[in-house]
């Protein structure tokens, strides 16, 4: 199994721009977290979605902050417009199930950079 | 509300020592508990977990005891090696949100 795939690995931009991470979990995963990683807050829970409907979106900072999920196999977390608070490590992790003993596995993480 | 505290790094040892990372919790009922590793560049891997008190959860010469009367779940590894060099995340989970400590940074040298 190639395990949770994220897209970009790296991505520069400028301050304004909008900016889209791209997620692809383990087939035949069912819930599919987005977590964002700085050096003030730690990891940070974003978004839940489980079977592709988002469960619990209370850690999306603000409205320039969107996710989808139009299928089991792709999800995209989408800023727009970025700022430089933005930059952080953000991880997509997905989990077959739905009880706490199920294991989440997560991507490499894309490293954003806002100037 | 629910929350993890883990040892502050970082933590410097050499190898064949023996290394131990303090995690209290606090949550409602009973949680699973976590701990996972990210190595430098990568994501996080769960490293072991256990589910019930006095559970005893272990993994490449890692262990960690579910200590309900204590709420911890310290991480312990009798003899570190330079690949042990990473960051170790506490975590517990009651449903499907995972709650993680700040991470402690580990290096083993040579």
């Amino acid at each position: 199994d190639a395990g949770v795939i994220q897209s970009p690995r790296h991505e520069v931009t400028e301050m304004g721009q909008e900016v889209t991470l791209r997620c692809k979990p383990i087939s035949g995963h069912n819930s599919l977290f987005w977590y964002r990683q700085t050096m003030m807050r730690g990891l940070e829970l974003l978004i839940y979605f489980n079977n592709n409907v988002p469960i619990d979106d209370s850690g999306m900072p603000e409205d320039r902050f969107s996710a989808k999920m139009p299928n089991a196999s792709f999800s995209t977390l989408k800023i727009q417009p970025s700022e430089p608070r933005d930059s952080a490590v953000y991880f997509c992790a997905s989990r077959g199930g739905t009880t706490p003993l199920q294991t989440q596995y997560f991507g490499p993480g894309t490293r954003l950079l806002v100037l | 509300g629910n929350s993890v505290t883990q040892m502050e790094g970082p933590v410097t040892l050499s190898e064949e020592a023996f290394l131990t990372i303090n995690c209290t919790y606090t949550a409602t009922g009973y949680p699973s508990l976590f701990w996972y590793v990210q190595y430098p560049g990568e994501g996080l891997q769960l490293l072991l977990k256990a589910t019930k008190a006095d559970d005893k959860g272990s993994n490449k010469g890692f262990e960690a005891t579910y200590r309900k009367e204590t709420t911890s779940f310290h991480l312990e590894k009798g003899s570190v090696q330079v690949s042990d060099s990473a960051v170790y995340f506490c975590a517990h989970t009651n449903d499907y949100k995972l709650s993680f400590g700040a991470g402690t940074t580990v290096t083993v040298r040579a």
